[in-house]
């Protein structure tokens, strides 16, 4: 298995556009979460989806922020418009009862 | 709401000493807790799953207990080398399994 797949890698953008982040996750795993993480908060829980439905979005920071899960495979974070303090690593993660969590590589967004 | 306290918070060793590691956690009505490493810039790799019914697991030179009654755990790393260089995060799930709270980890520097 690929594991946990994320696009892209690294992504600078100047503030006020739109930012896309994407998360394959590994086949089978019924869970995927979304976090951030930064030097002065450290990992935060954005949204997690259970079987592809939103379960608690309660740690997406604001409205600029939305997440889709509109199949199984494939999940997206989407930031419009970007701010400076939206810079971080952004992790996509999925689980399985018998090995728990997979985190991808992370996105590391600049948004200047 | 689950709250996760990893110390120390950084820790410094010669190469070949004994190590512990230490996470602790406010609600105990948990599932599982897993380990995870981050080397800088990286993602997280997994390191040990401990389920609730278990005490401890082992991985190599790596130990992982798991008191749920007093909402401990324990990394135990032994005869450390310069390779297990890392930050260290301990994560427990905020009610059952699901989702995983992070402590903010412990920096490891194994000294050659």
């Amino acid at each position: 298995d690929a594991g946990v797949i994320q696009s892209p890698r690294h992504e600078v953008t100047e503030m006020g556009q739109e930012v896309t982040l994407r998360c394959k996750p590994i086949s089978g795993h019924d869970y995927l979460f979304w976090y951030r993480q930064t030097m002065m908060r450290g990992l935060e829980l954005l949204i997690y989806f259970n079987n592809n439905v939103p379960i608690d979005d309660s740690g997406m920071p604001e409205d600029r922020f939305s997440a889709k899960m509109p199949n199984a495979s494939f999940s997206t974070l989407k930031i419009q418009p970007s701010e400076p303090r939206d810079s971080a690593v952004y992790f996509c993660a999925s689980r399985s009862e018998l090995y728990g969590y997979t985190f991808g590589s992370g996105t590391r967004l600049t948004v200047v | 709401k689950q709250e996760v306290t990893q110390i120390p918070a950084a820790l410094s060793v010669p190469e070949g000493e004994n190590l512990v590691l230490n996470c602790s956690f406010t609600d105990s009505a948990i599932y599982n807790l897993q380990w995870f490493r981050q080397d800088p810039g990286k993602g997280l790799t997994s390191l040990l799953l401990i389920q609730s019914s278990q005490r401890e697991q082992t991985s190599g030179r790596l130990n992982a207990s798991l008191d749920k009654s007093s909402g401990r755990s324990t990394l135990y790393i032994a005869a450390s080398q310069p390779g297990d260089s890392a930050t260290y995060l301990c994560a427990a799930p905020n009610s059952g399994n699901t989702p995983l709270v992070f402590g903010k980890g412990t920096r490891l520097s194994v000294i050659a």
